[in-house]
Protein backbone atom coordinates (compact mmCIF):
# COMPACT_ATOMS: atom_id res chain seq x y z
CA UNK A 1 0.00 0.00 0.00
CA UNK A 2 1.09 3.70 0.00
CA UNK A 3 1.85 4.04 3.77
CA UNK A 4 1.43 2.11 6.55
CA UNK A 5 -2.30 1.78 7.51
CA UNK A 6 -3.64 0.95 10.62
CA UNK A 7 -7.43 0.03 12.15
CA UNK A 8 -9.53 0.83 13.86
CA UNK A 9 -8.59 4.69 13.79
CA UNK A 10 -10.56 4.73 16.86
CA UNK A 11 -12.06 2.27 20.27
CA UNK A 12 -13.90 2.78 22.68
CA UNK A 13 -13.92 -0.05 25.21
CA UNK A 14 -15.01 -1.07 28.55
CA UNK A 15 -12.80 -1.76 31.58
CA UNK A 16 -11.71 -5.48 31.64
CA UNK A 17 -12.92 -5.96 27.89
CA UNK A 18 -9.94 -7.36 25.20
CA UNK A 19 -9.13 -5.20 22.65
CA UNK A 20 -6.81 -5.69 18.80
CA UNK A 21 -5.22 -3.42 16.88
CA UNK A 22 -4.06 -4.23 13.35
CA UNK A 23 -1.17 -2.70 11.73
CA UNK A 24 -0.70 -3.06 7.51
CA UNK A 25 3.12 -2.15 6.99
CA UNK A 26 4.26 -0.83 3.87
CA UNK A 27 4.65 -3.68 1.21
CA UNK A 28 7.91 -4.83 1.39
CA UNK A 29 9.13 -3.35 4.58
CA UNK A 30 10.70 -6.01 6.50
CA UNK A 31 10.68 -3.88 10.21
CA UNK A 32 7.78 -3.45 11.68
CA UNK A 33 7.29 -1.24 15.24
CA UNK A 34 4.94 -0.97 17.96
CA UNK A 35 4.52 2.24 19.72
CA UNK A 36 2.29 3.83 22.75
CA UNK A 37 2.12 7.27 23.23
CA UNK A 38 -0.17 8.65 25.94
CA UNK A 39 -1.82 12.07 25.68
CA UNK A 40 0.99 14.60 25.46
CA UNK A 41 3.79 12.14 25.70
CA UNK A 42 6.92 10.32 24.32
CA UNK A 43 6.97 7.84 21.76
CA UNK A 44 6.91 4.50 24.11
CA UNK A 45 8.46 1.25 22.28
CA UNK A 46 6.44 -1.95 22.60
CA UNK A 47 7.46 -3.86 20.38
CA UNK A 48 9.99 -4.73 17.18
CA UNK A 49 9.81 -7.12 14.55
CA UNK A 50 12.84 -7.55 11.90
CA UNK A 51 11.71 -10.43 9.07
CA UNK A 52 11.75 -14.22 10.66
CA UNK A 53 14.09 -12.95 13.70
CA UNK A 54 12.83 -13.55 17.13
CA UNK A 55 10.63 -10.90 17.92
CA UNK A 56 12.21 -7.66 20.57
CA UNK A 57 9.74 -6.95 23.14
CA UNK A 58 11.24 -5.81 25.81
CA UNK A 59 9.01 -2.92 25.71
CA UNK A 60 6.03 -5.04 26.12
CA UNK A 61 4.33 -2.92 29.75
CA UNK A 62 2.76 -6.23 31.07
CA UNK A 63 1.77 -9.91 30.52
CA UNK A 64 -1.65 -8.10 28.77
CA UNK A 65 0.27 -7.13 25.97
CA UNK A 66 1.24 -9.41 22.93
CA UNK A 67 1.81 -8.69 19.56
CA UNK A 68 2.06 -10.80 16.77
CA UNK A 69 3.27 -10.79 13.04
CA UNK A 70 2.98 -13.44 10.22
CA UNK A 71 5.89 -13.06 8.04
CA UNK A 72 6.54 -9.17 6.81
CA UNK A 73 2.90 -8.64 6.14
CA UNK A 74 0.05 -7.49 8.99
CA UNK A 75 0.42 -7.31 12.68
CA UNK A 76 -2.09 -7.92 15.65
CA UNK A 77 -1.55 -5.72 18.97
CA UNK A 78 -3.60 -7.90 21.74
CA UNK A 79 -4.74 -6.00 25.17
CA UNK A 80 -6.29 -8.23 27.19
CA UNK A 81 -8.31 -7.02 30.43
CA UNK A 82 -7.45 -3.52 29.45
CA UNK A 83 -6.87 -0.59 32.35
CA UNK A 84 -8.23 2.97 32.07
CA UNK A 85 -4.22 3.32 32.23
CA UNK A 86 -3.67 1.64 28.38
CA UNK A 87 -5.60 4.82 27.49
CA UNK A 88 -3.77 6.19 24.46
CA UNK A 89 -2.54 6.27 20.88
CA UNK A 90 -0.57 3.11 19.65
CA UNK A 91 1.17 3.99 16.49
CA UNK A 92 2.85 1.72 13.97
CA UNK A 93 5.52 1.65 12.44
CA UNK A 94 7.87 -0.33 9.53
CA UNK A 95 10.82 0.39 7.53
CA UNK A 96 12.81 -1.36 4.91
CA UNK A 97 16.29 -1.87 5.83
CA UNK A 98 18.89 -0.57 2.73
CA UNK A 99 22.86 -0.12 3.75
CA UNK A 100 22.03 2.73 0.81
CA UNK A 101 19.91 4.29 2.86
CA UNK A 102 19.74 3.88 6.26
CA UNK A 103 15.88 2.39 8.15
CA UNK A 104 13.88 5.21 7.80
CA UNK A 105 9.97 4.45 9.67
CA UNK A 106 7.44 5.58 8.56
CA UNK A 107 4.57 5.99 10.90
CA UNK A 108 1.09 4.95 10.62
CA UNK A 109 -1.85 7.38 11.40
CA UNK A 110 -2.46 5.32 14.89
CA UNK A 111 -5.08 3.63 16.52
CA UNK A 112 -6.64 5.94 19.81
CA UNK A 113 -7.99 3.34 22.29
CA UNK A 114 -9.93 4.60 25.09
CA UNK A 115 -10.95 3.21 28.13
CA UNK A 116 -14.06 3.82 29.89
CA UNK B 1 21.29 -1.01 26.28
CA UNK B 2 21.42 1.77 23.44
CA UNK B 3 20.15 4.83 24.48
CA UNK B 4 19.05 8.47 23.16
CA UNK B 5 18.47 11.49 25.47
CA UNK B 6 17.17 14.72 23.95
CA UNK B 7 17.13 18.39 25.88
CA UNK B 8 14.92 20.82 26.18
CA UNK B 9 12.15 18.64 27.10
CA UNK B 10 10.08 22.00 25.68
CA UNK B 11 11.43 25.06 24.43
CA UNK B 12 9.55 28.36 23.94
CA UNK B 13 11.55 30.93 20.92
CA UNK B 14 10.03 34.38 19.40
CA UNK B 15 8.98 34.25 15.60
CA UNK B 16 11.84 34.61 13.87
CA UNK B 17 14.89 33.63 16.53
CA UNK B 18 16.41 30.27 15.98
CA UNK B 19 15.37 26.87 17.79
CA UNK B 20 17.91 24.26 18.74
CA UNK B 21 17.18 21.04 19.85
CA UNK B 22 20.35 18.49 21.24
CA UNK B 23 20.62 14.56 21.54
CA UNK B 24 23.28 12.16 22.84
CA UNK B 25 23.38 8.70 21.80
CA UNK B 26 25.15 5.72 24.15
CA UNK B 27 26.10 3.46 21.06
CA UNK B 28 28.76 4.32 19.70
CA UNK B 29 27.89 1.74 16.37
CA UNK B 30 25.29 4.52 15.14
CA UNK B 31 25.93 6.03 12.04
CA UNK B 32 22.03 7.09 10.86
CA UNK B 33 20.23 9.59 12.82
CA UNK B 34 16.88 10.59 11.76
CA UNK B 35 14.76 13.57 13.17
CA UNK B 36 10.67 13.63 13.09
CA UNK B 37 8.38 16.29 13.46
CA UNK B 38 4.60 15.71 15.22
CA UNK B 39 2.50 18.11 15.18
CA UNK B 40 -0.84 17.92 17.51
CA UNK B 41 -2.80 15.10 16.79
CA UNK B 42 -0.70 13.49 13.38
CA UNK B 43 1.82 11.11 12.86
CA UNK B 44 5.58 11.90 13.66
CA UNK B 45 7.31 12.20 10.22
CA UNK B 46 10.81 12.80 8.90
CA UNK B 47 11.70 16.02 8.32
CA UNK B 48 15.82 15.24 8.15
CA UNK B 49 18.44 12.64 8.72
CA UNK B 50 22.33 12.51 8.85
CA UNK B 51 24.35 9.59 8.58
CA UNK B 52 27.93 9.34 10.17
CA UNK B 53 29.64 10.37 7.01
CA UNK B 54 29.12 13.86 7.34
CA UNK B 55 28.97 16.22 10.18
CA UNK B 56 26.28 18.75 8.84
CA UNK B 57 23.39 18.49 6.24
CA UNK B 58 20.97 21.76 5.68
CA UNK B 59 17.30 21.86 3.99
CA UNK B 60 16.20 25.34 3.84
CA UNK B 61 15.88 26.34 7.37
CA UNK B 62 16.59 22.99 8.97
CA UNK B 63 20.34 22.00 9.58
CA UNK B 64 21.31 18.91 11.42
CA UNK B 65 24.87 18.68 13.09
CA UNK B 66 26.74 15.50 14.09
CA UNK B 67 30.07 15.14 16.50
CA UNK B 68 30.47 11.49 16.42
CA UNK B 69 33.28 12.05 19.14
CA UNK B 70 31.34 13.55 21.94
CA UNK B 71 28.04 10.99 20.29
CA UNK B 72 26.54 14.57 20.07
CA UNK B 73 23.57 15.67 17.15
CA UNK B 74 21.51 18.53 17.07
CA UNK B 75 18.55 20.08 15.43
CA UNK B 76 18.36 23.72 14.21
CA UNK B 77 15.93 25.66 13.51
CA UNK B 78 16.68 29.34 12.03
CA UNK B 79 13.68 31.91 11.40
CA UNK B 80 11.04 30.05 13.26
CA UNK B 81 7.71 30.12 12.14
CA UNK B 82 4.22 29.70 13.78
CA UNK B 83 3.91 26.26 11.64
CA UNK B 84 7.14 25.18 13.17
CA UNK B 85 5.43 24.60 16.67
CA UNK B 86 4.99 20.72 17.28
CA UNK B 87 7.13 17.47 18.89
CA UNK B 88 10.41 16.82 17.83
CA UNK B 89 11.88 13.48 18.12
CA UNK B 90 15.56 12.61 17.07
CA UNK B 91 16.46 8.89 16.84
CA UNK B 92 19.53 6.93 16.59
CA UNK B 93 20.00 3.23 14.49
CA UNK B 94 22.72 1.54 12.97
CA UNK B 95 22.43 1.50 9.20
CA UNK B 96 24.72 -1.19 8.80
CA UNK B 97 22.31 -3.66 10.42
CA UNK B 98 19.23 -4.91 9.06
CA UNK B 99 18.72 -6.09 12.87
CA UNK B 100 19.15 -2.32 14.39
CA UNK B 101 16.21 -1.37 16.39
CA UNK B 102 15.70 2.36 15.71
CA UNK B 103 15.73 4.39 19.28
CA UNK B 104 13.75 7.34 20.22
CA UNK B 105 14.92 10.52 22.56
CA UNK B 106 12.01 11.26 24.92
CA UNK B 107 10.95 14.89 22.18
CA UNK B 108 10.77 18.36 22.80
CA UNK B 109 7.73 20.25 22.57
CA UNK B 110 8.45 23.25 20.17
CA UNK B 111 6.67 26.53 21.14
CA UNK B 112 6.76 29.66 18.33
CA UNK B 113 5.57 33.20 20.08
CA UNK B 114 4.15 35.48 17.47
Amino acid sequence: GAGVSQSPSNKVTEKGKDVELRCDPISGHTALYWYRQRLGQGLEFLIYFQGNSAPDKSGLPSDRFSAERTGESVSTLTIQRTQQEDSAVYLCASSFWLQSSGNTIYFGEGSWLTVV
Amino acid sequence: GENVEQHPSTLSVQEGDSAVIKCTYSDSASNYFPWYKQELGKRPQLIIDIRSNVGEKKDQRIAVTLNKTAKHFSLHITETQPEDSAVYFCAASRRDSSASKIIFGSGTRLSIRP
